[in-house]
């Protein structure tokens, strides 16, 4: 199974900051006969199900602000807030999706107002 | 308007057995893969279990393996998940989701007490 750690465990950035998450994966989850990373990235917030921010690593979820990206390749990602507010204080996961139907998340990354 | 509706989740002692279902609106249903994800009580998501459209393809987390059993009825629009042998660590909200990330249901919860 492919393991999915990601850094920091939590995470306090001021309002208008950038925050930044990473996130490894134990295999590469780049497909190289498309050339895509199956790799997303969720938000969750107290009491609701995840949401879905961005999908093959760095293509935005539609009605996502562009304020969150996705970047990375292989085994190592990120997910960046370039300028947080205070709407973003959730706990974020990453996820592989490159075992079809077999997928794994990541521990979570809560992050906080400094 | 996508919708998954969960139910099925309560009370059960260990050892005991419970039936969630899933009821999908707004889509295609038997044109996705389908996702059950778990979170247990402040701990972050895990994958379940995931079937693929025709049920043709069906996988499950080791942890889940041998006790919990994925079906879908696609003339129905629902998805399934009967859960035998349950222990304490399965307590944990229930979510179905599509296998694309993009929809989910609010989840439901099971707790499995004496």
């Amino acid at each position: 199974d492919i393991v999915m750690t990601q850094s920091p465990d939590s995470l306090a950035v001021s309002l208008g900051e950038r925050a930044t998450i990473n996130c490894k994966s134990s295999q590469s989850v780049l497909y190289s006969s498309n050339n895509k990373n199956y790799l997303a990235w969720y938000q969750q917030k107290p009491g609701q199900p995840p949401k879905l921010l961005i999908y093959w690593a760095s293509t935005r979820e539609s009605g996502v602000p562009d304020r969150f990206s996705g970047s990375g390749s292989g085994t190592d990602f990120t997910l960046t807030i370039s300028s947080l507010q205070a709407e973003d204080v959730a706990v974020y996961y990453c996820q592989q999706y490159y075992s079809t139907l077999r997928y794994t998340f990541g521990q979570g990354t809560k992050l906080e107002i400094k | 308007e996508v919708q998954l509706v969960e139910s099925g989740g309560g009370l059960v002692k260990p050892g005991g057995s419970l039936r969630l279902s899933c009821a999908a609106s707004g889509f295609t249903f038997s044109s996705y893969s389908m996702n059950w994800v778990r979170q247990a009580p402040g701990k972050g998501l895990e994958w379940v279990s995931s079937i693929s459209s025709s049920s043709s393809y069906i996988y499950y987390a080791d942890s889940v393996k041998g006790r919990f059993t994925i079906s879908r009825d696609n003339a129905k629009n629902s998805l399934y998940l009967q859960m035998n042998s349950l222990r304490a660590e399965d307590t944990a909200v229930y979510y179905c989701a599509r296998a694309t990330g993009d929809y989910w249901g609010q989840g439901t919860l099971v707790t499995v007490s004496s």
